[in-house]
Order: C-alpha cells, then structure tokens, then sequence
C-alpha cells in the first residue's frame, strides 16, 4: 500500500536489551516525526526530520533514546538498555513537509513495544 | 499546566445525540489546529481541520476561539460508528518547524 509502514508490529524484549524500530514514510513525504503512546495516554512528541535539516531531538526522553533518517526516508529509532517505562505503542507519521503549519499527519500503525 | 488540555470523558450517548467536545491550549502562538480520531488499538487519522473562521464537514463541526484558546469539536446525529477518541492536536512553531501537540483524547462511546 502507499501508507505509513512499521516494524515490528509488536516486540517483547528483555530489560537491558536494546531495539530498533523502523518506519518506512509516505513516497515523497519529507518530514517525519516519532511519537509514543502509553497506555490510556496521549502522543507524546520524540523526534522530527524534516529533509536534511538537523532533527528536532527536543522530545527524546533520555539519552538511551536516538533516531536516524537515512537517504531521507526510512528512519529507524533505537533505544538502549531498555527500561520498563519504555513499554508503549511507538508511532511514526510522515507528511509532505513543505513547510506550512496546516499539514496533516500520516500515521503507521505503530509498534508496541513491552519490555519485560 | 498541561500545554493541550481535553476532559478525557468517556462522553456516553444515545444514537442520533448531539455531543460537544472543547480543548484548551495554553500557548497563544500555537498557529495551527486539527481533530484527530483514534480508534481503539489503532493509528490516529485526521477528522479535520479547524480554522479561524469555524468548518463544518457532514455532521461535523469544529471551531476556535483564539481569545480564549480553545477549539471545540460538535458532533451531530451521532452513530455507533462515531465511537473513537477524539484527539485535538495544536502546532507550535520551533525553529522554523511547526511541532505538533496532542491532548490526551476525549473518549465517545455512541450506544443504541
């Protein structure tokens, strides 16, 4: 299809270990944006590419946590040393990112992460 | 003070009610805002826009009070298919990006 696309769809991890998730954008879509969801909460901002501008990192929680956006389009956001908190639906929405503030999100269905 | 304020609900109607959701902001620079549905265990979509002049879509109607800092969210003639949350979303400018903001949700449950 030509939506947003992640993976893994769930993944269940051990405390300590790290992961990657990756998201695939819209085709043409220049701006990303990473998100978190946990549960009964609302998104929670983490991170936002925007062509080849430097990320705005300003929603990154801790330092275990970073996101690459490689040839402008697939990124991929890892955490280290997984802690239990980090357990939330992780989402990623792109869109054309030409700049204005009236742009609409295109979300992927998400991965939810459980660390053990 | 959260920055995107929503009454979490759950909002309980009967089919063919009309309910209202409000959302507060707290930044006045914030410059764009939209309604967002979520269903459960899904991915947010966008519901629309909402503009300074106030839209309707279908049975939808969204307005914004800037004096006040608050856009509203009028559903008419509900459906059981309306059942979602309802997430309002504000952009703030950073940097020469527009970062968005998401409130919590207003959960709608449509009964029979």
């Amino acid at each position: 299809g030509a939506g947003v696309s992640q993976s893994p769809s769930n993944k269940v991890t051990e405390k300590g270990k790290d992961v990657e998730l990756r998201c695939d954008p819209i085709s043409g879509h220049t701006a990303l944006y990473w998100y978190r969801q946990s549960l009964g909460q609302g998104l929670e901002f983490l991170i936002y590419f925007q062509g080849n501008s430097a990320p705005d990192k300003s929603g990154l929680p801790s330092d275990r946590f970073s996101a690459e956006r490689t040839g402008g389009s697939v990124s991929t956001l890892t955490i280290q040393r997984t802690q239990q908190e980090d357990s939330a639906v992780y989402l990623c929405a792109s869109s054309l990112g030409l700049g204005g503030a009236g742009e609409t999100q295109y979300f992927g269905p998400g991965t939810r992460l459980l660390v053990l | 003070r959260k920055e995107v304020e929503q009454d979490p609900g759950p909002f309980n109607v009967p089919e063919g009610a009309t309910v209202a959701f409000n959302c507060t902001y707290s930044n006045s620079a914030s410059q764009s805002f939209f309604w967002y549905r979520q269903d459960c265990r899904k991915e947010p979509k966008l519901l629309m826009s909402v503009y300074s002049s106030g839209n309707e879509d279908g049975r939808f109607t969204a307005q914004l009070n800037r004096a006040s800092q608050y856009i509203s969210l009028l559903i008419r003639d509900s459906k059981l298919s309306d059942s979602a949350t309802y997430l309002c979303v504000v952009n703030l400018a950073s940097g020469g990006s527009y970062i968005p903001t998401f409130g919590r949700g207003t959960s709608l449950i449509v009964h029979p």
